[in-house]
């Protein structure tokens, strides 16, 4: 099993739409879980970090289910400056991130 | 805002030569890391790098890489004898190590095409 999985994409929306990607770990250890954005070719960019209650950034929800070790990113009233590639980012219980395979967003005018 | 900064943003090199890829951690920060993309694929570890000694290191990172900080500002990967199959994109990324949950914090990368 791979240590992180996502959605497989590519996610094609309209604008106002309201769309979530969802990720999975397979190592129960790991500690700390993230949501990056990467656009084509550039950086991945953090997004927001997930704790455990959830938290929210504007228009952005992060959720995390450690019984289920799933971690999920909900975005509401898309815009098309969100089209790219989320990646789902698990730090094990050393100094590795894990990155997921990412997730493509598209949104459409 | 404090930035990682990667140098060059693209080298192009013969296989068998030696590149060395520079980057400059945000100046605070303790844990350093390089990490390279495969075009199309996902973002791979490489190795991570804490108090002047590497602290975890993937499969990938054999013989041929190696890493430095020359001085306090640098952090460099070494790839003694470039493969076709280095050919990726190479990120350093740094983050403060306050509590365990500090970001990575990436740099804008180096392409690296071995011909």
């Amino acid at each position: 099993r791979k240590e992180v999985e996502q959605d497989p994409g590519p996610f094609n929306v309209p604008e106002g739409a309201t769309v979530a990607f969802n990720c999975t770990y397979s190592n129960s250890a790991s500690q700390s879980f993230f949501w990056y954005r990467q656009d084509c070719r550039k950086e991945p960019k953090l997004l927001m970090s997930v704790y455990s209650s959830g938290n929210e950034d504007g228009r952005f929800t992060a959720q995390l289910n450690r019984a289920s070790q799933y971690i999920s990113l909900l975005i509401r009233d898309s815009k098309l400056s969100d089209s790219a590639t989320y990646l789902c980012v698990v730090k094990l219980g050393g100094q590795n991130f894990v990155f997921g395979p990412g997730t493509r967003l598209s949104v459409l005018p | 805002e404090p930035e990682v900064t990667q140098t060059p943003s693209h080298q192009v090199t013969q296989m068998g030569q030696e590149v060395i890829l520079r980057c400059v951690p945000i100046s605070n920060h303790l844990y350093f890391y390089w990490y390279r993309q495969i075009l199309g694929q996902k973002v791979e570890f490489l190795v991570s790098f804490y108090n002047n000694e590497i602290s975890e290191k993937s499969e990938i990172f054999d013989d041929q890489f190696s890493v430095e900080r020359p001085d306090g500002s640098n952090f460099t990967l070494k790839i003694r004898s470039t493969k076709l199959e280095d050919s990726a994109m190479y990120f350093c990324a740094s983050r403060d190590g306050t509590g365990g949950n500090s970001p990575l914090h990436f740099g804008n990368g180096t392409r690296l095409t071995v011909t």
